[in-house]
């Protein structure tokens, strides 16, 4: 299948800061990526849809200005967190729909991210 | 996109099958079932999708009734390393159409 990657897998970043997290379509142009946060032993909840050279979709709950999305190209979509509180210590999880594939808009996970604000 | 219902558990021993069950009675007719699997603390991985006709491919089959209503994942010969979160979405292919996950079925594989 095809392959997403993320970057970092794990960070600690201090209450306050900011910490961006990258997401990346290896093998195929991904005009729509999503981003997705993960409590522990809970599902997967879906946080905003990132479309390429616009603005991203948010789901309701999720705050626009706290999330920040940038999906700048076509292979790249990045989430940054700001002002990380503790309660935002969570596995973020992105994906990326391949429009063509042998699977046609399938869409494909990254490993996901840990984040631990302190 | 429909809802689906799935056992929240189930135990498989090692090469034996492992059939997940799946009810999507609401599924509508350009809703495509997809199954994805989380191994702990790992992203999702994509295991296989159809629309209406029995799929078939390296790693499980994908079993969908006539009426749609329900399907069957199967694990031909199921390992240790197949333990995982198993998820089945009903999603129509389009460009903005998302995946919204449940809470799957846990699949314990033992010795």
């Amino acid at each position: 299948g095809a392959v997403v990657s993320q970057h970092p897998s794990w960070v600690i970043c201090k209450s306050g800061t900011s910490v961006k997290i990258e997401c990346r379509s290896l093998d195929f142009q991904a005009t729509t990526m999503f981003w997705y946060r993960q409590f522990p032993k809970q599902s997967l909840m879906l946080m905003a849809t990132s479309n390429e050279g616009s603005k991203a979709t948010y789901e309701q709950g999720v705050e626009k200005d706290k999330f920040l999305i940038n999906h700048a190209s076509l292979t790249l979509s990045t989430l940054t967190v700001t002002s990380a509180h503790p309660e935002d210590s969570s596995f973020y999880i992105c994906s990326a729909r391949d429009p063509i594939g042998h699977s046609g808009n399938t869409i494909y996970f990254g490993e996901g991210s840990w984040l631990t604000v302190v | 996109d429909a809802k689906t219902t799935q056992p929240t558990s189930m135990d498989c021993a090692e090469g034996r099958a492992a059939n997940l069950p799946c009810n999507h009675s609401t599924i509508s007719g350009n809703e495509y079932v997809y199954w994805y699997r989380q191994i702990h603390s790992q992203g999702p991985q994509y295991i296989i999708h159809g629309l209406k006709n029995n799929e078939t491919n390296e790693m499980a089959s994908l079993i969908i009734t006539e009426d749609r209503k329900s399907s069957t994942l199967i694990l031909p010969h199921a390992t240790l390393r197949d333990t995982a979160v198993y998820y089945c979405i009903v999603r129509v292919t389009g460009t903005a159409s998302k995946l919204t996950f449940g809470t799957g079925t846990r699949l314990q594989v033992t010795l």
